[in-house]
């Protein structure tokens, strides 16, 4: 099984909104990552958490605010996005610090910021 | 600045050709380099290549990497409509020690295999 669960799948918000974007693994992995990707560009790495810590902030706005609750899990709180983040986001896992492992990718989460 | 460089940009061939997709780059620590295929959401895993000269393969996909020169290549035999995608690799290494590793992709490759 190497699957990595996000959800929802589309999301819809205004910019006072308050969302938050899931994803799930149940693999084991100890790293998971948040990448940003827009219109036809390639990921752009935001977060990563190493053993439920955040290793990797990669400049990220504060209106992102990544959570990761246990092994299994990662959050994405979002709150007083711009439409400019609209853009499909990807969760990953990888088994450990991961620096010889594969990096798996779930579905994303489309958001659109109205 | 680390950097990882595809080419080319976009590419259209008829159904049953061969075709060889190339990524290159300039990372400090190099680890490994990920081939992925991205259609319409998740980039899906092909290979893993960490040691040069090595031939990863699956089906008509294979892939070998070239640490001496840096970079990789990914080639498809006898291609398919199905595999009409964005090809993206990815290099990975770490920034500090005790700290995960970063995976930076590069710009892709838009595939269009046509009958």
């Amino acid at each position: 099984d190497t699957e990595v669960t996000q959800t929802p799948k589309h999301l819809v918000m205004g910019m006072t909104n308050k969302k938050s974007l899931k994803c799930e693994q149940h693999m084991g992995h100890r790293a998971m990552y948040w990448y940003k990707q827009k219109a036809k560009k390639p990921p752009e790495l935001m977060f990563v958490y190493s053993y439920e810590k955040l290793s990797i902030n990669e400049s990220v706005p504060s209106r992102f605010s990544p959570e990761c609750p246990n092994s299994s899990l990662l959050n994405l709180h979002l709150h007083a996005l711009q439409p400019e983040d609209s853009a499909l986001y990807l969760c990953a896992s990888s088994p450990d610090r991961g620096l010889n492992t594969e990096a798996f990718f779930g579905q994303g989460t489309r958001l659109t910021v109205v | 600045e680390d950097k990882v460089v595809q080419s080319p940009l976009s590419l259209v061939v008829h159904e049953g050709d061969t075709v060889t997709l190339n990524c290159s780059y300039e990372v400090t620590n190099f680890r490994s380099l990920l081939w992925y295929k991205q259609e319409k959401k998740a980039p899906t895993f092909l290979f893993m290549l960490t040691s040069s000269g090595i031939e990863k393969k699956s089906g008509r996909l294979s892939s070998i990497l070239d640490k001496k020169e840096l970079f990789s290549i990914l080639n498809i035999t006898a291609t398919q409509t199905g595999d009409s995608a964005i090809y993206l690799c990815a290099v990975r290494y770490p920034i500090n020690t005790g700290t995960a590793s970063k995976l930076t992709f590069g710009t892709g490759t838009r595939l269009q295999v046509t009958l």
